[in-house]
């Protein structure tokens, strides 16, 4: 397995336009996160899926973001409109079952200018 | 609700000197606790949890209940050790959550 898997790698954008993210999960994965990193707040969980069900999206800092599953091997995150404030890496995790290690992606660093 | 702090942002040794990365919890229930490392253009990545009391790559990290503590630990630093670090809690019940701290990036230098 080659590990979550998420893309783009970077992505610049103009405020007001719309971003995907994308992750595919290890195979088998039953927990999907969304973390977003940034230097003053660190890692922050924004949203997790349980069998492709979301179960707590209480991190979402906003109704711009959305996040979906609609299968086991595929999720996306998205900002619409995207503002630069949002410029971060976002990263998407995905575990076996709960206190299992979560294994990340390599993220995806976003640009909003 | 669960909370994560680790109060260094920046902690800098020189090699072969011990180092304490700390981290300190809140949380109601009992706690499952990590540590992950994030190596320069590397992914996140598990270093070691607290129910497996184990050692990996010289580390430690000893959960004190009584002071809500899970300090990572270790003797000698090498300059390889050189990363960021989370702590992590992950809580329980029906809302299986992995909260982060913010980070410490630790620099060992020669």
């Amino acid at each position: 397995d080659a590990g979550v898997i998420q893309s783009p790698r970077h992505e610049v954008t103009e405020m007001g336009q719309e971003v995907t993210l994308r992750c595919k999960p290890i195979s088998g994965h039953d927990y999907l996160f969304w973390y977003r990193q940034t230097m003053m707040r660190g890692l922050e969980l924004l949203i997790y899926f349980n069998n492709n069900v979301p179960i707590d999206d209480s991190g979402m800092p906003e109704d711009r973001f959305s996040a979906k599953m609609p299968n086991a091997s595929f999720s996306t995150l998205k900002i619409q409109p995207s503002e630069p404030r949002d410029s971060a890496v976002y990263f998407c995790a995905s575990s076996l079952f709960p206190g299992a290690e979560a294994f990340f992606g390599q993220g995806t660093r976003l640009t909003v200018v | 609700a669960q909370r994560v702090t680790q109060p260094e942002k920046l902690l800098s040794v020189f090699k072969g000197a011990p180092v304490e990365l700390k981290c300190n919890y809140s949380y109601s229930g009992s706690p499952e606790l990590f540590w992950y490392v994030q190596y320069s253009r590397q992914r996140l990545q598990l270093l070691l949890r607290h129910i497996s009391r184990e050692s990996i790559k010289g580390f430690t990290a000893d959960l004190n209940k009584g002071e809500t503590s899970f300090h990572l630990k270790k003797p000698f630093a090498q300059e390889e050790d050189s990363a960021m670090y989370y702590c992590a809690l992950k809580s329980g019940g029906s809302n299986y959550k992995l909260t982060f701290g913010k980070g410490t990036l630790l620099t060992v230098n020669p």
